[in-house]
């Protein structure tokens, strides 16, 4: 079945350092979605990339989807203390199915 | 407009009984998921309802079922449950079924297995 594969797994930064995250998936997508879930919170969509090369940018984020529509990464410039969560991908084949998600943590 | 509301919010049971969670979606949305969320294993996909009808469904042993009311109103249910079951169940509303919908998510029903 479809999966979807997102690393690293946890990640800690210094605030004010760089912050990727990386999604692949077995399959073509059609979009994928991209998810933030604070701690002691609930996921919340936070874009939406849909054509092929797709970036796309939310103040210090940046999405990219990749050519083949199979991986997608998120970015962000210069963390704050506010970024702190886990970020989940999302792609849909027949359901929407999530990524593991990569927890970020930052210490200031 | 209201949120997606999930009842109840904490949940303690005994292994072997049964346990019922309900959603209640935004307003207008006739998709209804369930995720099951574990620590380490992310957002694992339960299942999907549209217009009272499963569309699809996870990779869970029958003892999940769900099904979907007239008014999208959803309900989960595990039955003769395991120590294993214990996690934040999360429901998501959206719109309908394109892929193109976002999903809104509940706060979650916290169920602990002893």
């Amino acid at each position: 079945g479809q999966q979807v594969m997102q690393i690293p797994q946890y990640q800690h930064v210094q605030e004010g350092e760089d912050f990727t995250t990386y999604c692949n998936s077995s399959t073509t997508l059609s979009n994928i979605q991209w998810y933030k879930q604070r701690p002691g919170g609930h996921p919340v969509f936070l874009i939406q990339l849909v054509k092929s090369g797709e970036v796309k940018k939310q103040k210090r984020l940046t999405f990219q989807f990749g050519e083949a529509k199979k991986n997608s990464s998120l970015h962000i410039t210069a963390t704050q203390t506010t970024d702190v969560g886990t970020y989940f991908c999302a792609g849909r084949a027949a359901a929407l199915i999530f990524g593991k998600g990569t927890t970020l943590s930052v210490s200031s | 407009k209201a949120g997606v509301t999930q009842t109840p919010r904490y949940l303690i049971k005994t292994r072997g009984q049964q346990v019922t969670l309900s959603c209640s979606p935004i307003s207008g949305h006739r998709s209804v998921s369930w995720y099951q969320q574990t620590p380490g294993q992310g957002l694992q996909f339960l299942f999907e309802y549209f217009s009272e009808t499963q569309r699809n469904k996870g990779n869970f042993p029958g003892r999940f079922s769900g099904r979907q009311f007239s008014n999208s109103r959803s309900e989960m249910n595990v039955s003769t449950l395991e120590l294993g079951d214990s996690a934040l169940y999360l429901c998501a509303s959206s719109l309908g079924r394109r892929s193109s919908y976002e999903q809104y998510f509940g706060p979650g029903t916290r169920l602990t297995v002893t």
